[in-house]
Formats: structure tokens, sequence, C-alpha cells
């Protein structure tokens, strides 16, 4: 069964500063993988994805992520944090490709961003 | 276009009543998720529609929860007999299942609070 780690519950990091948000991953097959971000009070959005292209994956509002299948990783940066950044962030892995199939969810990071 | 709509926002019911939750996918979405997230946590899987049928009922917790998707489109999640732990926020996804890597629209959900 797959699985995910999200490392830290919590990170909180200066406006202008690099984020960094950590995911390990457990699976059985070839993962696809994923970032999403929750805004207070708003649905899930995706950030990125990974399905086994570009191990380096760029996505929306300046984010990437960079799969590592020798450390089973998956963590998020951002060269410089916005205040609106501040959300959590769930990395998400699903087995399949080429059907769909249900996602797991890590437990969240909360990012924090202060001036 | 129109994103993925749920109905009601919010819920609150009696230990022991009837709920019933609406989901309204993406037109021409085929897939359907159902994810429960609970204070604190990622969103947990609870059902997979492909079309009219429930292609994965694994994440169903007991046999009071039951999904039903008749025409292929809305989706409607049941609970018979409310206990205080199924209190959470509901979400529902859809997805145009058929072309990879299947990103998930998420839908606000609705937030279930029994008392």
């Amino acid at each position: 069964a797959q699985s995910v780690t999200q490392l830290d519950s919590h990170v909180s990091v200066s406006e202008g500063t690099p984020v960094l948000l950590r995911c390990n991953y457990s699976s059985s097959y070839s993962p696809s993988l994923f970032w999403y971000v929750q805004h207070p009070n708003k649905g899930l959005q995706l950030l990125l994805k990974y399905t086994s292209a570009a191990t380096l994956v760029k996505g929306i509002n300046g984010f990437e992520a960079e799969f590592k299948k020798s450390e089973t990783s998956f963590h998020l940066t951002k060269p410089s944090a916005h205040m609106s950044d501040a959300a959590e962030y769930f990395c998400v892995v699903s087995d399949l490709t080429g059907t769909a199939s249900k996602l797991t969810f890590g437990t969240g990071t909360r990012l924090q961003v202060t001036l | 276009g129109a994103g993925v709509s749920q109905t009601p926002s919010n819920k609150v019911t009696e230990k022991g009543k009837y709920v019933e939750l609406r989901c309204d996918p993406i037109s021409g979405h085929t897939a359907l998720y159902w994810y429960r997230q609970s204070l604190g946590q990622g969103p947990e899987f609870l059902i997979y529609f492909q079309g009219t049928g429930a292609a994965d009922d694994s994440g169903l917790p007991n046999d009071r929860f039951f999904a039903v998707r008749p025409e292929g489109s809305v989706s409607t999640l049941k609970i018979q007999r409310t206990e205080r732990g199924d209190s959470a926020v509901y979400l529902c996804a859809s997805s145009l299942a058929g072309t990879s890597p299947y990103e998930q629209y998420f839908g606000p959900g609705t937030r279930l609070t029994v008392t």
C-alpha cells in the first residue's frame, strides 16, 4: 500500500526567504506524486504533479518539487515566500497511472509566513 | 467554467439522524470521489465512482455509509444513524478519467457536525 509522510506539521518562514516542505513516500509501484494546497475556507488546489517524466517538476505560484527515487522523497520548495503562501500543504501519492485512482494524503504541513 | 459544487456547505444534525450530502461534479468528468477530512488531518478516501458504478468503496468506514451516482453525474453520500465521530468535512472531487495523470478537482466541502 502507498503512503506519504510529511516530516513537519508546521513550518514558519519570513517573507522573501526560501520555503522547504518535506515529504517522503512509500509505494509498491512507480508512484504518481502531487502537492495540494488548502487555503482557509477554500477547496484543495493542485500545485504540481509528478508522473514519471522529468524529476524536477514546476508548479503554480513559483513552487517546484524534485522526485528523488533513491531517497523516496518529493520535497516542495519555493525560492522566496510570499504572505499569500500561508496555507496548509498536502503531499499526496497515487499508485496507478493509466486509470483513475484514489489519492492518499499526508497529514499536512501548515506554512506560516511572517513579515 | 463551473467547478465542483457541494451542498449543503454546513450541516448540523443530532446523533442517530440520517443525512445526505450532495456533490455536483464538473460537467463531463466521469470519475467522482468522496473523501473525509477530520480536524487536523489530511483527507481520507471513502469511495470512487467511474460513471454510475462504485469502482472502489474500500474507504467507507462501515455499512452506515452509502453513496450513489444514478445517472453518472450528481452523487449523494448518505449516512445513517449518525454518530459524533462522523463529524468532519466531506470533500468531493471529480476528474476526467482517461487522461493522465488524473488531476482531481475538489469542491469546497460539506462540514458535518453531529451533536
